[in-house]
């Protein structure tokens, strides 16, 4: 079975400042990964993904993320964040022939003044 | 703006009683996954709707049920309400084509269970 872990739960972050949000996942088969982001009382946003290829992906407003294998990673960065970057970030896994995505718990980040 | 839609935005009901959400996909996509959304918690998978048939189910009792239409809108059925259904309900549509479909997501409908 398919799981990811989102090990932060809040990361609190200064305006400007670099962030990472860890992404962990466990698939005994080949991934697609994932990122989304949820600012409050909306949908899912789509921020990037990783279906083959170049293992850095690079996404909307500025992030990108890292595919790992053998560290079975996928974290997300941003070198300067905004205050307008607050919001809560979700990682999502799935697989070839799989027709549901999992996701994490999620990341608050939290940018600071 | 993902282009799909979902109605209503926000939902009372009560214990027992039966609720309906809708979901309008995305142009050109013909397949529909939805969502349970708790409070402080990821997503989790409900079942997903392919050509007007289940195609899929996630740990939800029978009384979550759905429909497709022939122009690939959705309907998600709740019967006999509880409180634990109270959550943030998202929409998903996608282009099932042989290759891996990335689902785009509506900006879900809050359900409140009194």
């Amino acid at each position: 079975a398919q799981s990811v872990t989102q090990l932060d739960s809040q990361v609190p972050v200064f305006e400007e400042a670099p962030v990472e949000l860890r992404c962990n996942y466990s698939s005994s088969v080949s991934v697609y990964l994932f990122w989304y982001v949820q600012y409050p009382n909306q949908g899912l946003q789509l921020l990037l993904k990783y279906l083959s290829g170049s293992t850095l992906v690079k996404g909307i407003n500025g992030f990108e993320a890292e595919f790992n294998k053998s560290q079975t990673s996928f974290h997300l960065r941003k070198p300067s964040v905004h205050i307008s970057d607050t919001a809560e970030y979700f990682c999502a896994v799935t697989s070839s022939g799989t027709y549901k995505y999992i996701f994490g718990t999620g990341t608050r980040l939290k940018v600071l003044a | 703006e993902t282009g799909v839609t979902q109605s209503p935005t926000h939902l009372i009901k009560t214990r027992g009683q039966q609720v309906t959400l809708r979901c309008s996909s995305q142009s050109g996509h013909n397949t529909v996954s939805w969502y349970q959304q708790a409070l402080g918690q990821g997503p989790q998978f409900i079942f997903q709707y392919y050509r007007e048939e289940e195609n899929g189910r996630g740990n939800f009792p029978p009384r979550f049920s759905g429909l497709q239409f022939p122009n690939y809108s959705s309907e998600l059925n709740v019967n006999a309400l509880e409180l634990d259904d109270s959550a943030l309900y998202l929409c998903a549509s996608s282009l099932t084509s042989g290759t891996q479909e990335t689902q785009y997501f509506g900006p879900g409908t809050r359900l409140l269970v009194l």
